[in-house]
């Protein structure tokens, strides 16, 4: 299985703030990452996928990149609504794994 | 738009089998793949399996022997069996539409909470 790992685990910014997310696969997965945010009690919502595409709808502070092994989420300037919990999700080869999440947190 | 939504028993004893099915409104069940999802609390996220809307399924091999999802496409519904179920078991279920454009899932069910107690 292809092992995800994001840092931070956690992170605390301001409003205003821009911020970068790190996804490390075990293995290179040739751009094959989507990202989702999801915040307490509710089910995940897509963001991106082929590791730079944001899905419609998202808004354009939302950016991603990376390649092989190393992907990054960005959120160029932080606003109430983002904080949250983010998660990576590979789906280069089954069985499609995420990432442990990474804890978005008020400062 | 479509939505999704999970039903079935919110607590299952130790050893019994845990069903759910989720219902596909707003839109067909044909042409997708669909997907089960699991959350323990606190935890990350798992890939439970999924099925084509003709029936071809994907099983995550640690949960491969206990897993069967099947589809009826008549009342656009797909449905999750887990047997032998333990308290590790315990988690919110999601059911998740597979997106048309890759292996990732693109529209997702509110989540039903499923425990695992006598």
């Amino acid at each position: 299985d292809i092992q995800m790992t994001q840092s931070p685990s956690s992170l605390s910014a301001s409003v205003g703030d821009r911020v970068t997310i790190t996804c490390r696969a075990s293995l290179g997965i040739s751009n094959s990452l989507a990202w989702y945010q999801q915040k307490p009690g509710k089910a995940p919502k897509f963001l991106l996928y082929a590791a730079s595409r944001l899905e419609s709808g998202v808004p354009s502070r939302f950016s991603g990149s990376g390649s092989g092994t190393d992907y990054t989420l960005t959120i160029s300037s932080l606003q109430p609504e983002d904080f949250a919990s983010y998660y990576c999700q590979q789906y280069y080869s089954t069985p499609y794994t995420f990432g442990q999440g990474t804890k978005l947190e008020i400062k | 738009q479509v939505e999704l939504q999970e039903s079935g028993p919110g607590l299952v004893k130790p050893s019994e089998t845990l069903s759910l099915t989720c219902t596909v409104s707003g839109g067909s069940i044909s042409s997708y793949y669909w997907s089960w999802i699991r959350q323990p609390p606190g935890k990350g996220l798992e890939c439970i399996g999924y099925i084509s809307y003709s029936g071809s399924t994907y099983y995550n091999p640690p949960l491969k022997s206990r897993v069967t999802i099947s589809v009826d496409t008549s009342k656009n519904q797909f449905s999750l069996k887990l047997s032998s179920v333990t308290a590790a078991d315990t988690a919110v279920y999601y059911c998740a539409r597979i997106a048309r454009s890759g292996w990732f899932w693109d529209l997702w069910g509110q989540g039903t909470l499923v425990t695992v107690s006598s």
